[in-house]
C-alpha cells in the first residue's frame, strides 16, 4: 500500500513560537494533499486541502494566516502552526492522494502538538 | 452537507464474538464510502472502499457491505488485536475534484480475551 510519513512524530514549543511540520508521500505522488487535526476521542477534522503548485484551500473556520500550508512538490507537504498557543494543542494528521494510490487517501502517522 | 452517523459509540466484544458496526450516511452523489481502522496516537489505516450499492468486500476477519443509506462492517471472530477505533468516511459531489472526505466519530472496538 502507499505509504505517508510524517516529521516530527511529537513536538512541543512554547507558546508564541512557530512550529513546521512535514507530510511526505514516500513511494507514490501526491497530487492532493489533506491537513487534518484531532481532538481526543473525537473525530477528524478536515482543516486544508491543498494541490501541488497552488494554494490551499481552507476549511470555514480555519484560520489561513495561522495554520500556513505549503504544497511545493509532488511528495512534500508543510503545515506550519505560527504564532501557536495552548488553544493549538492537538493531533495533527496529513493524508495524501494520487492517480497511482488509485486516488484513496492515505494517511501519515500523525504528530502530536503540545503547546506549553 | 455530507454527513456520516456511526453507531454505537463503543463496543466490547468477547474474543470469538461475532457484530457489526454501522454508519449511516447522507451524501449529494456517493463517490465513494471509506472505512478506516485508527489505533490509539496513529493516523487511519486504509481498510475498504464501496462504491455502489449491494457491494461487499472483505479482509480477513473484516467485511464490509453497502446500501443506499447505510453501510456495515461485519467482524467475524474477532480476536484482541482488532480492538481499534473505526471510522466510516463518505466522499461525495460536493467535494469537487479534490476528493474531501466526510467523517464520522468511530466506534471503538475493544475485544476481551
Amino acid at each position: 500500500g502507499a505509504v505517508v510519513s510524517q516529521h516530527p512524530s511529537w513536538v512541543i514549543c512554547k507558546s508564541g513560537t512557530s512550529v513546521k511540520i512535514e507530510c511526505r508521500s514516500l513511494d507514490f505522488q501526491a497530487t492532493t494533499m489533506f491537513w487534518y487535526r484531532q481532538f481526543p476521542k473525537q473525530s477528524l477534522m478536515l482543516m486544508a486541502t491543498s494541490n501541488e503548485g497552488s494554494k490551499a484551500t481552507y476549511e470555514q473556520g480555519v484560520e489561513k494566516d495561522k495554520f500556513l500550508i505549503n504544497h511545493a512538490s509532488l511528495t512534500l507537504s508543510t503545515l506550519t502552526v505560527t504564532s501557536a498557543h495552548p488553544e493549538d494543542s492537538s493531533f495533527y494528521i496529513c493524508s495524501a492522494s494520487g492517480e497511482l494510490a488509485g486516488y484513496e487517501q492515505y494517511f501519515g502517522p500523525g504528530t502530536r502538538l503540545t503547546v506549553t | 452537507e455530507d454527513q456520516v452517523t456511526q453507531s454505537p459509540e463503543a463496543l466490547r466484544l468477547q474474543e470469538g464474538e461475532s457484530s457489526s458496526l454501522n454508519c449511516s450516511y447522507t451524501v449529494s452523489g456517493l463517490r465513494g464510502l471509506f472505512w478506516y481502522r485508527q489505533d490509539p496516537g496513529k493516523g487511519p489505516e486504509f481498510l475498504f472502499t464501496l462504491y455502489s450499492a449491494g457491494e461487499e468486500k472483505e479482509k480477513e476477519r473484516l467485511k464490509a457491505t453497502l446500501t443506499k443509506k447505510e453501510s456495515f462492517l461485519h467482524i467475524t471472530a474477532p480476536k484482541p488485536e482488532d480492538s481499534a477505533t473505526y471510522l466510516c468516511a463518505v466522499r461525495g459531489n460536493s467535494g469537487g475534484s479534490n476528493y474531501k472526505l466526510t467523517f464520522g466519530k468511530g466506534t471503538l472496538l475493544t475485544v476481551n480475551p
